[in-house]
């Protein structure tokens, strides 16, 4: 069975410090990878993809970039937090064929002070 | 670009209740899915449904894309429904965008 971890479970981080934040996923070889990140009460939004290692897609700027250094990890970086990089981040992965949905990881929620 | 609104922002039923739950989007897609937002911010995938009616459980989901909807429909509601209910469309010609809409809370009352 597929599993899929993100990590860390939740972080405070300061204005201008750096971020990391990692998915894993596990039993399933070469699949498409998703970044998604939620303000709190608002609408969901896709930062990020990747169909392979070392490819990365942005769909929406948020001074945010995204790294796919194994087949299964994804990785979600900045090096200057912002205010508004608060909420809820989302991983997600699915099939390389895209005929079914995406599995979403437990999310890691971030506070920036 | 893609707009998904869903409807109605918010819902309070009674417990054994039905209820209806729409996805309007504003131009083509590929496909819609349906997830149930847990209160904690984790996502459960309910139907992946690129046309037509599926069915699992109580709840039927029903895509209609020459009239750009979908619906949930949600019969005999528990309270254990309670939470947020997303749609997600597809772009038509990159399947790895995802739009999601705006979500309906929905609150089962015993």
């Amino acid at each position: 069975a597929q599993t899929i971890h993100q990590w860390p479970v939740a972080e405070i981080k300061a204005v201008g410090s750096p971020l990391s934040l990692g998915c894993t996923i596990k039993g399933k070889s070469s699949p498409n990878l998703y970044w998604y990140w939620q303000a709190t009460g608002g609408t969901l939004q896709q930062l990020f993809y990747s169909i392979t290692v070392g490819q990365v897609e942005s769909v929406v700027q948020l001074n945010l970039s995204a790294s796919r250094p194994k087949d299964d990890q994804f990785i979600l970086s900045t090096e200057k937090l912002l205010l508004s990089h608060s909420g809820f981040y989302l991983c997600a992965w699915r099939p390389r064929d895209n005929q079914d949905t995406q599995y979403f990881g437990p999310g890691t929620r971030l506070l920036v002070l | 670009g893609q707009q998904v609104q869903q409807s109605p922002a918010s819902l309070v039923l009674q417990e054994g209740e039905n209820a209806e739950l729409q996805c309007n989007f504003s131009t083509s897609l590929n496909s819609m899915q349906w997830f149930y937002q847990r209160p904690g911010g984790s996502l459960v995938s309910l139907f992946y449904n690129p046309s037509g009616t599926k069915h699992s459980g109580r709840l039927t989901s029903t895509t209609v894309i020459k009239e750009r909807r979908s619906s949930l429909h949600i019969s005999s509601s528990q309270t254990t429904d309670s939470g947020t209910y997303l749609c997600a469309l597809e772009h038509p010609s990159n399947t790895n965008k995802v739009v999601f809409g705006t979500g309906t809370r929905l609150q089962v009352l015993p």
